[in-house]
């Protein structure tokens, strides 16, 4: 399965101030997705992004607050815009890939994700 | 997609199995039940996943009732290193986006303490 790095692993940020993640993957994919994970919930799929075309956010999640780049195949951006302590969370990037399963089933990679604390 | 019963948590002696289960009533016909689990401070992993037929893989197996209304986890011999949040979550093979999974929907899972 695909290897995914996050960068940075961790951040302390500044009320009204905005951080941009990077996710690398070490081979091709066509759809990266980006989640959040506040503190003790489960997570939550901000949006999708793929290759050559604007991401697709989910309910709740707008491109001005999380403005995404997708400039190639192995790489992504995540940007958390005008930082509230709303958005303290762990945001990570995951891709998509086939596991050697009998049904070929397509599974999520995780990587280690984000943790932003907003002051 | 169908929605999922867990409990909040449990224990398990390390050494022994852990058997964790899963509601999911509503299940249709094509939606398959997957398994992640997230260990402190890292992204999901995936476990397993299956239809209708018991799967094992290194690990851990998967049981499926008849019904298909509830599943178990099972792992074998928990180690420390099992201590993790366990999420059942029940799909189609081919997902919203054009045969994407991205729309995993997670819920609270199951904290997995395991102690020695």
């Amino acid at each position: 399965s695909a290897v995914i790095s996050q960068k940075p692993s961790r951040d302390i940020c500044q009320r009204g101030t905005s951080l941009t993640i990077q996710c690398q993957v070490d081979s091709q994919v066509t759809m990266m997705f980006w989640y959040r994970q506040q503190p003790g919930q489960s997570l939550t799929l901000i949006a999708t992004a793929n290759q050559g075309s604007e991401a697709t956010y989910e309910s709740g999640f707008v491109i001005d607050k999380f403005p995404i780049s997708r400039p190639n195949l192995t790489f992504s951006t995540l940007t958390v815009s005008n930082m509230s302590p709303e958005d303290s969370s762990i945001y990570l990037c995951s891709v998509e890939s086939v596991e050697n399963t009998r049904s070929g089933a397509n599974v999520l990679t995780f990587g280690a994700g984000s943790r932003l604390t907003v002051l | 997609d169908a929605k999922t019963t867990q409990p909040p948590s449990m224990d398990c002696a390390e050494g022994r199995a852990a058997n964790l289960p899963c509601n999911h009533s509503t299940i249709s016909g094509n939606e398959y039940v997957y398994w992640y689990r997230q260990i402190h401070s890292q992204g999901p992993q995936y476990i397993i996943h299956g239809l209708k037929n018991n799967e094992t893989n290194e690990m851990a197996s998967l049981i499926i009732t008849e019904d298909r209304k509830s599943s178990t986890l099972i792992l074998p011999h928990a180690t420390l290193r099992d201590t993790a949040v366990y999420y059942c979550i029940v799909r189609g093979l081919r997902g919203y986006y054009g045969g994407s999974q991205g729309n995993l929907i997670f819920g609270k899972g199951t904290k997995l303490s395991v102690k020695p």
